[in-house]
Parts: C-alpha cells; structure tokens; sequence
C-alpha cells in the first residue's frame, strides 16, 4: 500500500539556519505530493504540493522537488524563523479517479530559536 | 477563506458514554469531509470519508457502530463514539474539501483537532 516516511524529529534550528526534512514515498503509479504544516493550537494546512516529477512547490520560502526516480519529496528552506516553528506533514494523494484520500508521514517537530 | 471549525476542542468523558463532534465548513459548501484520528508521535490515520447526503465509506479495521459518521449538509459532518472506552482517547481531526475555494476542490482544509479523554 502506500506509505511515506519522513525524516524523525524533533529538529531544533537557531533563526537563519538551512533546513531540510527528508520525505520519500511508497505508491503506485504517480501520486501528487504535499506537504502539510500545523502551527500550535491549529489545523494542518497546505504549504506547498506538486503533482508531477520534477515539479517544485513553493510557498513562503519553503521548497519541495517532486524526484520521481529517487521517490523523494524533501522540504527546504534556506533561512528559517522563529514563526516556522511548526510540526511539518509529508503526504501522498494517489492519482485518478475521484480518490481524494491523503496518506501521512509521522510529522516532523521543527523548533527554531532566536 | 475556506475554514473548518471543530467543536469541542476537548473533551472528557465517562467510559462507556457517547460523545459527539462536529465539523464545520464556515465558508465553503463541503462535498467531502474526512475524519482521522491521530496518536501521539504518529501521522494521521484517515478513519473514513463521507460524502454530503450518502453513507460513509470507512478504512479498513474501523468499527462502523463504533464510530458513526453522519454528514447531513454541505457544511456539517459528525462523527460520534458510541460507548467509549479508555482506548478510545485520541485527536480526532477533520478535514472537507469542495466548493470554490481558494486552492481549488481538490484541496482539503483542515480542522484544529478534538482531544477526546475518556476516563
């Protein structure tokens, strides 16, 4: 079935750091690619996603390459705030049809002090 | 645009109750809302998807009288915990998607999640 596995946590940052959270996947045929981020006391939202290889989300300075031949979807960004602190979600949504079903990696707890 | 409330936040109960939760498109009409359950440490489990007007379709090893789902308009699903135990206790999330939002139907919102404590 499919799966994704991301990188453990937690990750503890200092401002203006590099980040990078490791996400590869497990599905059949070619999924879209999503990553999800909850901020405390809230809901996941969508930060970025990318529905084909080689596409590039991108949203608020965070970056995510769709590597099809590595089946990795890993999230980057390269000068980190305190307000990114969040706990970061890797999914899948496989493709066609009207399957909106998403599948979740564990999260990862991002920290990041001034 | 496009919110989804959840109400309670929290909540605490007596084994062998029932509790009720409710999820909530304030500004969309939700043609598909999904419930997960999420435990400490781990993703988000999908526990069943319900469409507006139709029976839920659940994941395999969820009980279906256990955990009854009724989406009963475009804005409103509920899902409630018959006779809960202890192992129930969980964080219970919700999502919904549809409608003209501001990322497309495909795009599923989010919830900020129900803690459900049962003693």
């Amino acid at each position: 079935g499919d799966s994704v596995t991301q990188m453990e946590g937690p990750v503890t940052l200092s401002e203006e750091a590099f980040l990078t959270i490791n996400c590869t996947y497990t599905a059949t045929g070619y999924p879209s690619l999503f990553w999800y981020v909850q901020y405390p006391g809230e809901g996941l939202q969508l930060l970025l996603k990318a529905t084909k290889a080689d596409d590039k989300g991108s949203n608020k300075g965070f970056e995510a390459t769709y590597r099809k031949e590595t089946t990795s979807f890993h999230l980057e960004k390269g000068s980190v705030q305190v307000s990114d602190s969040a706990v970061y979600f890797c999914a899948l949504r496989r493709s066609g049809g009207s399957n909106y079903k998403l599948t979740f990696g564990k999260g990862t707890l991002l920290t990041v002090n001034p | 645009g496009a919110v989804v409330s959840q109400h309670p936040s929290w909540v605490i109960c007596k084994s062998g109750t029932s509790v009720k939760i409710e999820c909530r498109s304030l500004d969309f009409q939700a043609t598909t809302m999904f419930w997960y359950r999420q435990f400490p440490k781990q993703s988000l489990m999908l526990m069943a998807t319900s469409n507006e007007g139709s029976k839920a379709t659940y994941e395999q090893g969820v009980e279906k009288d256990k955990f009854l789902i009724n989406h009963a308009s475009l804005t409103l699903s509920t899902l409630t915990v018959t006779s809960a135990h202890p192992e129930d206790s969980s964080f219970y999330i919700c999502s919904a998607r549809g409608g003209t939002t501001p990322r497309g139907t495909d795009t599923q919102y989010f919830g900020p999640g129900t803690r459900l404590t049962v003693l």
